[in-house]
């Protein structure tokens, strides 16, 4: 079974400042997603990465592919409370069309 | 925009009470998906349906059952609900892709219901 894991679980930080949160995984990834939720909401896609060392950005949110395709990472420049939320990544599961999550970050931004 | 729709945000029900919840999507998804979410347990799947009348279990499908009787609408059925199936109810879809198109298995999710069984 694959296993995805997110790093750090919980995460708190001032406005403005800049963070980095991770999802590895000891099988390769064919491709990866990430999603935001936010409280009492359902999870909203915000990117995937499909090649190995591929780099995306979304405003100031930039996201990373691992050369290796085992891990990703997802990094915020001058964070804004606006961006508070569980992050979670998620893969592809062996042949069918389900995906796996990961346990996900919990992000806290304090004005 | 994709948009997935559930029938209730937040429901309360009693024990052995039977329960449905229903999901549509209105982007023509071949695939359906009922998560529920828990604190400390993350998203795990309960069914999917990747065509009317098909479903697969996931992870977690004891208590619960399924209907696809037309593409867009996919039902949760909790027949004798119990007081450990409170929890947050999510449903998405998705489309397939063909080749290397990244789109496959992207899931667009609905806002959630929240149930509560007492």
């Amino acid at each position: 079974t694959q296993l995805l894991e997110q790093s750090p679980q919980f995460l708190s930080i001032q406005e403005g400042e800049n963070l980095t949160v991770y999802c590895n995984s000891s099988s390769v990834f064919s491709s990866l997603q990430w999603y935001r939720q936010e409280p009492g909401e359902g999870p909203v896609l915000l990117v995937t990465v499909v090649t190995g060392g591929e780099v995306k950005k979304l405003k100031r949110l930039t996201f990373q592919f691992g050369d290796a395709r085992k891990d990703s990472s997802l990094h915020i420049t001058a964070a804004q409370p606006g961006d508070t939320g569980l992050y979670l990544c998620a893969n592809t599961y062996s042949s069918a069309s389900k995906i796996i999550f990961g346990s996900g970050t919990r992000l806290s931004i304090r004005p | 925009d994709v948009k997935v729709t559930q029938s209730s945000r937040y429901l309360v029900k009693r024990t052995g009470e039977k329960v449905f919840l229903e999901c549509v999507q209105d982007m023509d998804h071949e695939n359906m998906f009922w998560y529920r979410q828990d604190p400390g347990l993350g998203l795990r799947l309960i069914y999917f349906s990747y065509d009317v009348k098909m479903k697969e279990k996931g992870d977690i499908p004891e208590g619960y059952s399924v209907s696809r009787e037309k593409k867009e609408r996919f039902s949760l059925i909790l027949e004798s609900a119990s007081t450990n199936q409170t929890s947050m109810y999510l449903c998405a879809s998705s489309t397939w892709g063909t080749g290397t198109n990244q789109r496959l298995y992207e899931q667009y999710f609905g806002p959630g219901t929240r149930l509560t069984v007492t």
